[in-house]
């Protein structure tokens, strides 16, 4: 079993629709959450970094960490076309250098 | 503000052969990681160095070694280069081994 886990997708939404982008994890030691956003054939590009539980916001986007259920989410709202990426979580510890990333969602959104 | 660098941004190799990837972290940054990422799916942690010394480790054989300079750049070296070694190459830096990462563009790597 992979320590996090991330619906592929394709994940096709209208544009202005609202996304949920989620992951599960098994390590019960995670502490550092983060959501990348890789366009194709490009360097994933940080979006979200968050400690612990709760939700932080910035612009369209909302993070949010349910550690008692193992469960990260990331919210786009108003999606536009240029949102259209892969988006990867990760997460780690301290103490522990490594990110370990989800398999990524791919997300179209259609104008 | 210059980011994280990467060079080359592609490069075919064949099977056999030795390759060496290279890397300027961002501006303020001490600390290099590496990572590979296969075609759909996501990186995978090769290793990290920070003051010139390797951190950490990633479950890769003894063929991936690696390398920091006292400017903080970095190289990765691959050896006896394998078909299945064709990948995205990452590298991500950070301020002392801080968990929040910015990676570069990667480098392609085919294997023929």
């Amino acid at each position: 079993q992979k320590e996090v886990e991330q619906d592929p997708g394709p994940l096709s939404v209208p544009e202005g629709a609202i996304v949920s982008l989620n992951c599960t994890y098994s390590n019960s030691a995670f502490q550092y959450f983060m959501w990348y956003r890789q366009y194709s054939r490009k360097g994933p590009e940080l979006l979200m970094y968050t400690y612990s539980s709760g939700n932080k916001e910035d612009g369209r986007f909302t993070a949010q960490v349910d550690k008692s259920s193992k469960y990260i989410s990331l919210f786009i709202r108003d999606s536009q076309p240029s949102d259209s990426a892969t988006y990867l979580c990760a997460m780690s510890y301290t103490g522990r250098r490594a990110l370990t990333f989800g398999s990524g969602t791919r997300l179209q959104v259609q104008p | 503000d210059a980011g994280v660098t990467q060079s080359p941004t592609h490069l075919i190799k064949t099977r056999g052969q030795q390759v060496t990837l290279r890397c300027s972290p961002k501006s303020g940054h001490d600390t290099v990681s590496w990572y590979q990422q296969a075609l759909g799916q996501g990186p995978q942690f090769i290793f990290q160095y920070y003051e010139e010394e390797e951190r950490q480790r990633g479950n890769f054989p003894d063929r991936f070694s690696g390398h920091q300079f006292p400017n903080y750049s970095s190289e990765l070296n691959v050896n006896a280069l394998l078909l299945g070694d064709s990948a995205l190459y990452l590298c991500a830096s950070s301020l002392k081994g801080d968990t929040e990462a910015f990676f570069g563009q990667g480098t392609r790597l085919t294997v023929v």
